[in-house]
């Protein structure tokens, strides 16, 4: 069991680039999200979904694409990377439930990005 | 937006002492579900524990508990028996139970353990 993955773990990109940061999963997990940590700061939510095709966004969003076409998978997208950016990059998903519900939340390893 | 606050950037513990991490959060919601979430060197955030706010008891996992007031918004996390494992970053994270999927997490705590 794969839990959450993302490629890559380390990526290097310059003023202006756009990439696409990948996550999966494997656990029919209704619920993903993406986070980014920065130092000093504790993760902070940019987009996340609760379902295929659904997504909304979190609280720091600009600069950030999000799609949801499979349960499965939950690429981010940064459309023209700024320094700003630079960050370390997580995705999460979990179960979905009734408003009681306490599942817990599954982390990927993180994607380090860098941007210059 | 929920505010969760970790005052202790850095805390270090003796091997097999007990140490408490601190965490104070800021809400109008009655119905919400708080965690503590691990961080080791490989960057992965490990759920340590969670607790469900309708819920006077306290959980706990293995060596692992919380203090959890409700009326003054404290969820500190208690490590006993700390061991060499144990030293990582600790974040307190909070959810409502009406909002779904967005989490909201403090600062982080540093803790070292000292053989």
């Amino acid at each position: 069991n794969a839990g959450v993955t993302q490629t890559p773990k380390f990526q290097v990109l310059k003023t202006g680039q756009s990439m696409t940061l990948q996550c999966a999963q494997d656990m029919n997990h209704e619920y993903m999200s993406w986070y980014r940590q920065d130092p000093g700061m504790g993760l902070r939510l940019i987009h996340y979904s609760v379902g295929a095709g659904i997504t909304d966004q979190g609280e720091v969003p600009n600069g950030y694409n999000v799609s949801r076409s499979t349960t499965e998978d939950f690429p981010l997208r940064l459309l023209s990377a700024a320094p700003s950016q630079t960050s370390v990059y997580f995705c999460a998903s979990r179960r979905a439930g009734g408003v009681t519900s306490t599942d817990t939340q599954y982390f990927g390893p993180g994607t380090r990005l860098t941007v210059l | 937006a929920q505010t969760v606050t970790q005052s202790q950037p850095e805390m270090s513990v003796q091997e097999a002492e007990t140490v408490t991490l601190s965490c104070t959060y800021d809400t109008s919601e009655s119905d919400y579900y708080l965690f503590w979430y691990k961080q080791p060197p490989s960057r992965q955030m490990i759920l340590v524990i969670r607790q469900e706010a309708y819920k006077q008891q306290n959980a706990t996992e293995n060596r692992f508990s919380v203090n959890f007031q409700k009326a003054a918004k404290s969820f500190s996390l208690k490590i006993s028996d700390s061991q060499l494992g144990d030293a990582a970053m600790y974040f307190c994270a909070y959810r409502s139970a009406n909002t779904g999927n967005q989490f909201y997490f403090g600062t982080g705590t540093s803790l070292t353990v000292i053989p």
